[in-house]
């Protein structure tokens, strides 16, 4: 069973540009989940659907973040304009439901903004 | 919200000796208690999970304990081998809540 795909696996941008990471969750899967993971901590949840509902962005920072997963399933995340300070690694899981179902991450995302 | 705190930050043990990395947690409602394993360039990954029906969990070299009343549970790996090493996280949740709140990792170092 392929598990939670997520491309590119590293980006590097300048500030003030715009940025988009991809994700394809596990088969069958029907919650999604948006991390972010700074150096030396912890991931902490920005997004989750459940299928084609976000049901908590509540650490979502509306004025230049916006996430979609339309029809359900694979998920765009988008920062613009970027800034210094969002360089970090951008985590999608996925689970079979959401209630205390085991999430299973992708490799993430490493965006570095120069 | 939930608060998750995890020791220590770093760890190192020869090989074969066993490893425990400690976590409390603070909200009573939380019943879910899984542990990931990061590697370098690598995604969490699930190694074992607890539920809050359960104090202990086994699968082969890694267990877990938890104790609700003192809100801790623990991640135990024996006869560690040098692939042990890795950044170890714990977590906590509870249905109703379904955020999982993250501790801030512990680096372990197997000593060949």
């Amino acid at each position: 069973e392929a598990g939670v795909v997520q491309s590119p696996r590293y980006k590097i941008i300048e500030k003030k540009q715009p940025v988009a990471f991809w994700c394809n969750p596990i088969s069958g899967h029907n919650t999604l989940y948006w991390y972010l993971q700074n150096l030396g901590q912890g991931p902490e949840l920005l997004i989750r659907y459940e299928n084609e509902e976000a049901v908590d962005d509540s650490q979502l920072p509306k004025d230049r973040f916006s996430a979609e997963r339309l029809k359900g399933v694979d998920s765009t995340l988008k920062i613009q304009p970027a800034e210094l300070g969002d360089s970090a690694v951008y985590l999608c899981a996925s689970s079979l439901g959401s209630r205390g179902e085991t999430q299973y991450f992708g490799p993430g995302t490493r965006l570095l903004v120069l | 919200g939930e608060n998750v705190e995890q020791h220590p930050s770093t760890l190192s043990v020869q090989e074969g000796d066993s490893a425990v990395i400690k976590c409390t947690y603070s909200d009573s409602a939380s019943n879910y208690f899984p542990w990931y394993k990061q590697e370098l360039g690598k995604g969490p990954q699930l190694i074992i999970d607890i539920r809050s029906n359960v104090g202990e969990k086994k699968d082969q070299r890694i267990a877990v304990t938890l104790n609700k009343t003192a809100k801790h549970f623990s991640l135990h790996i024996t006869e560690t081998q040098p692939e042990d090493s890795a950044v170890y996280f714990c977590a906590a949740t509870s249905f109703g809540n379904e955020k999982l709140t993250f501790g801030t990792g512990t680096r372990l170092t197997i000593i060949p």
